[in-house]
């Protein structure tokens, strides 16, 4: 079973910028898997933010943008806010209509 | 405007069974597949499933085949999923979930998120 892996967590001060991944336990990750991107306050659905790799979905700030890092997919956040402490999930289209969520990254704003 | 509205929560004793609903409205029922994903408390987002809305077919988790069924009722524009004989690792909030695009396509992801049903399984 294709396992696809986040950093548990991550922390970003202010105004800075956070490079987020999403990795397969094997292989490399490229736009044929259909990367996005999803941010989840606690006790609300998920939002979608970025889809196909790099696409920002509607109403989605700019400092929020997708791309390929080597072999993983990414989520960088430039500029960060406090409203941007969130649960960011990753999920990978595996083919043969299978899809699979990363772990989540836990990302704080101090 | 899309929306998917759920059912509201059910507690199950365990070896139970629940079915949750997912009204859709706002577009072309059958023009997209929808999906179900859970999330036990604490833990990740965890992929379930889906059905295409204009055909009726279906596609579970390995981890879920055999447990849950995922049907539509495209006259009420809605999607069901039950899953049976429920234990306690079961309790989380379940989404459904449209999916814009799809394998092959130019684009495929999920954009119109259910507000989430929450499932607990207690005796």
């Amino acid at each position: 079973q294709t396992v696809v892996t986040q950093e548990p967590s991550f922390s970003v001060s202010p105004g800075g910028t956070v490079t987020l991944t999403c990795a397969l336990s094997s292989g490399s990750v490229s736009s044929s898997y259909y990367p996005s991107w999803y941010q989840q306050t606690p006790g609300q659905a998920p939002r979608t933010l970025i889809y196909n790799m790099n696409i920002r979905s509607s109403g989605v700030p700019d400092r929020f943008s997708g791309s390929i890092l080597g072999n993983k997919a990414a989520l960088t956040i430039t500029g960060a806010q406090a409203d941007d402490e969130s649960d960011y999930y990753c999920v990978l289209y595996m083919g043969s209509g299978i899809w699979v969520f990363g772990g989540g990254t836990k990302l704080t704003v101090l | 405007q899309v929306q998917l509205v759920q059912s509201g929560a059910e507690v199950k004793e365990p070896g139970a069974s629940v079915k949750i609903s997912c009204k859709a409205s706002g577009y072309t029922f059958t023009s997209y597949a929808i999906h179900w994903v859970r999330q036990a408390p604490g833990q990740r987002l965890e992929w379930m499933g889906w059905i295409t809305a204009v055909n009726g077919n279906t596609k579970s988790s390995q981890q879920f085949q055999g447990r849950v069924t995922i049907t539509r009722d495209t006259s009420a524009t809605t999607v069901y999923m039950e899953m049976s004989n429920l234990g306690s690792e079961d309790t989380a909030v379940y989404y459904c979930v449209r999916n814009r695009g799809g394998s092959g396509g130019n684009i495929n992801y999920f954009d119109f998120w259910g507000q989430g049903t929450l499932v607990t399984v207690s005796s």
